[in-house]
């Protein structure tokens, strides 16, 4: 079936606009995941979802920065009045269930954001 | 999440067996070993897991010393396609447990 979808794969804004990113997860997987990836880096944990609710929104670098997930499955994160050190890949990932172990995360390309 | 610790990089002749090491000396008795792989531009992708005993699957074999220090990823005829940043993680078995990806080790496959 079809893998992890994001969208757009590309975006260049302005600093200080508002951007959103969308993640479109594998049907029927509960648990979404977003990572953000500075150029040549690591991934970063930004935000879990577990259905609807975000138990643990402790990666997100700052209050500019929300994510909703509305009837289990489309994801989208908002970066409010970008800064040039927002500039990265956004990755977002989904599982099955979260509780169960043998439930690798699968990824979508990400969104690479750049902010001039 | 316990740390782990990856060489930065390495280069592997193409056929050749592609051996990459992890250190996770700190590893609790609830978690999982993970292998990942990031090809350019791509989002990670999964490769394998295990909690004690080897394992083996179309891609790799885990290979997971006794005290559980540290594992192995063996890609057994590598290629260049399998040219790729390889992230080694640990995770619990119960709960949230976000997984950490650290730096990778950066495997290049050479002709």
């Amino acid at each position: 079936g079809a893998g992890v979808s994001q969208s757009p794969s590309n975006k260049v804004t302005e600093k200080g606009k508002d951007v959103e990113l969308r993640c479109d997860p594998i049907s029927g997987h509960t648990a979404l995941y977003w990572y953000r990836q500075s150029l040549g880096q690591g991934l970063e944990f930004l935000i879990y979802f577990q259905g609807n609710s975000a138990p643990d929104k402790s990666g997100l670098p700052s209050d500019r920065f929300s994510a909703e997930r509305t009837g289990g499955s489309v994801s989208t994160l908002t970066i409010q009045r970008t800064q040039q050190e927002d500039s990265a890949v956004y990755l977002c990932a989904s599982s099955p269930r979260d509780l169960i172990p043998l439930s690798p995360l699968h990824f979508g390309n990400g969104t690479r954001l750049t902010v001039t | 999440d316990a740390k782990t610790t990856q060489p930065t990089s390495m280069d592997c002749a193409e056929g050749r067996a592609a051996n990459l090491p992890c250190n996770h000396s700190t590893i609790s008795g609830n978690e999982y070993v993970y292998w990942y792989r990031q090809i350019h531009s791509q989002g990670p992708q999964y490769i394998i897991h295990g909690l004690k005993n080897n394992e083996t699957n179309e891609m790799a074999s885990l290979i997971i010393t006794e005290d559980r220090k540290s594992s192995t990823l063996i890609l057994p005829h590598a290629t260049l396609r399998d040219t790729a940043v390889y992230y080694c993680i640990v995770r619990a078995l119960r709960g949230f447990n976000k997984f950490y990806f650290g730096s990778g080790t950066k495997l290049n496959v050479k002709p």
